[in-house]
């Protein structure tokens, strides 16, 4: 299967600080990458869609002013989680879409303290 | 709002039986359906996907579609205390590639 990066794979913070999270697409050229959240005990909740070139496509509820998504090529997909708070500490995984199959980076642990 | 249901278990087989996991979903217009394996603190791993009715086969893997009764299932033969994990339904809803996710079934699977 094709192979998704992330970076970092896990990252503390203070509350009101922003946190970059990077996602690559290694072996395969994404035009598509979604960005998810994943609470405990909880399914992958998609957040936006990114695409290249293009803005981020945001779901209901979620703040684009506080999820940041830069698509800058067919590779790189990067989140941007701007004055984080404690809610806002979760796993969050990006996915990239090789044909018509979706493969996921390794997930971030964020923790906002 | 498209929903995809599961079980959410745990589902306790002993090893060396079928595990049997099932989802439904409700769009009628969905046309691609996946089966992903999540291990503890771990992202999600594609394992299976269909496309048409009927059953598809990848080594001890078996996905089964049927979508007149908007169901698909996974069975896991020979299962191991590896195969212990939860596994997450997705179904393409919606067209632009999205998937929604179900809430997973955990399986575990007894030595």
């Amino acid at each position: 299967g094709a192979v998704v990066s992330q970076h970092p794979s896990w990252v503390i913070c203070k509350s009101g600080t922003s946190v970059k999270i990077e996602c690559r697409s290694l072996d395969f050229q994404a035009t598509t990458m979604f960005w998810y959240r994943q609470f405990p005990k909880q399914s992958l909740m998609l957040m936006a869609t990114s695409n290249e070139g293009s803005k981020a496509t945001y779901e209901q509820g979620v703040e684009k002013d506080k999820f940041l998504i830069n698509h800058a090529s067919l590779t790189l997909s990067t989140l941007t989680v701007t004055s984080a708070h404690p809610e806002d500490s979760s796993f969050y995984i990006c996915g990239g879409m090789d044909s018509y199959e979706q493969y996921f980076g390794p997930g971030t642990r964020l923790t906002v303290t | 709002q498209k929903e995809v249901e599961q079980n959410s278990g745990p589902l306790s087989v002993p090893e060396g039986a079928i595990a049997s996991l099932n989802c439904t979903y409700s769009d009628r217009g969905s046309q691609s359906f996946f089966w992903y394996r999540q291990y503890s603190g771990k992202s999600p791993e594609l394992i299976m996907f269909i496309y048409s009715n009927g059953d598809k086969e990848d080594g001890r893997f078996t996905a089964q579609l049927n979508k007149a009764s908007q169901y698909v299932s996974l069975l896991i033969r020979d299962s191991q205390p590896s195969d212990s994990a939860t596994y997450l339904c997705a179904v393409e809803s919606g067209g632009y590639q999205k998937v929604t996710f179900g809430i997973g079934t955990k399986l575990q699977v007894i030595p």
